[in-house]
């Protein structure tokens, strides 16, 4: 199993542009979702999804869109890249959601690094 | 919302040293983790658990949940230790909150 695995490792984008991180999983999770660190500070949640079709907001997430057609990939869109955006993006999986009875062991991704100019 | 709280927020030691962390949490959970992010960012999981102990080598953790605290013990430290230590609890609905990590600096 390849696991969690996000592109690009890194971006650079001027304000305004638009891009989409990608976020693949070979595990069968049915829970996925996103998250961004900024410097001194633990990992805050933007999106998540507790199955194909089925996807909502966390703690942060204005400027962001997400989609979940597919149990393996949940892809993140900056439609309008901010500089307030520049941060570590990571995307994680796990078979249940937290909260729920199962294994909702949490893994994540090696991250994206992106910097709006 | 639920609140996770680690200590301390950094800690220097010298090789051969151990330590312990900590993470209190705020309400009753099922799902607890501590992770290690390595100087490269990684995220590296350690340990699942809700409660009870677990061991894995130099490192072993202990969640006490009726009295909201997990301890993450680190013996004989080495300076590959050093790094970002988070515990993450699920929080409201179905989401996943992490505290503010403990800074390890492990010198030779």
């Amino acid at each position: 199993n390849a696991g969690v695995t996000q592109t690009p490792k890194f971006q650079v984008l001027k304000t305004g542009q638009s891009m989409t991180l990608q976020c693949a999983q070979d595990m069968n999770h049915e829970y996925m979702s996103w998250y961004r660190q900024d410097p001194g500070m633990g990992l805050r949640l933007i999106h998540y999804s507790v199955g194909a079709g089925i996807t909502d907001q966390g703690e942060v997430p204005n400027g962001y869109n997400v989609s979940r057609s597919t149990t393996e990939d949940f892809p993140l869109r900056l439609l309008s890249a901010a500089p307030s955006q520049t941060s570590v993006y990571f995307c994680a999986s796990s078979y249940e959601a937290p909260g729920l009875a199962g294994d909702n062991e949490q893994f994540f991704g090696p991250g994206t690094r992106l910097t709006v100019l | 919302g639920i609140q996770v709280e680690q200590s301390p927020p950094d800690l220097i030691l010298q090789e051969g040293a151990n330590s312990t962390l900590r993470c209190n949490f705020s309400d009753s959970v099922n799902n607890l983790q501590w992770f290690h992010q390595n100087p490269w960012g990684q995220l590296i999981n350690l340990f699942y658990i809700p409660s009870g102990t677990k061991q894995n080598g130099r490192l072993s953790a202990t969640t006490v949940a009726t009295e909201r605290y997990s301890l993450l013990y680190i013996s004989s430290s080495q300076t590959t230790d050093s790094g970002v230590y988070f515990c993450a609890v699920e929080g409201q609905g179905f989401s996943f909150i992490f505290g503010k990590g403990t800074r390890l600096l492990v010198k030779p």
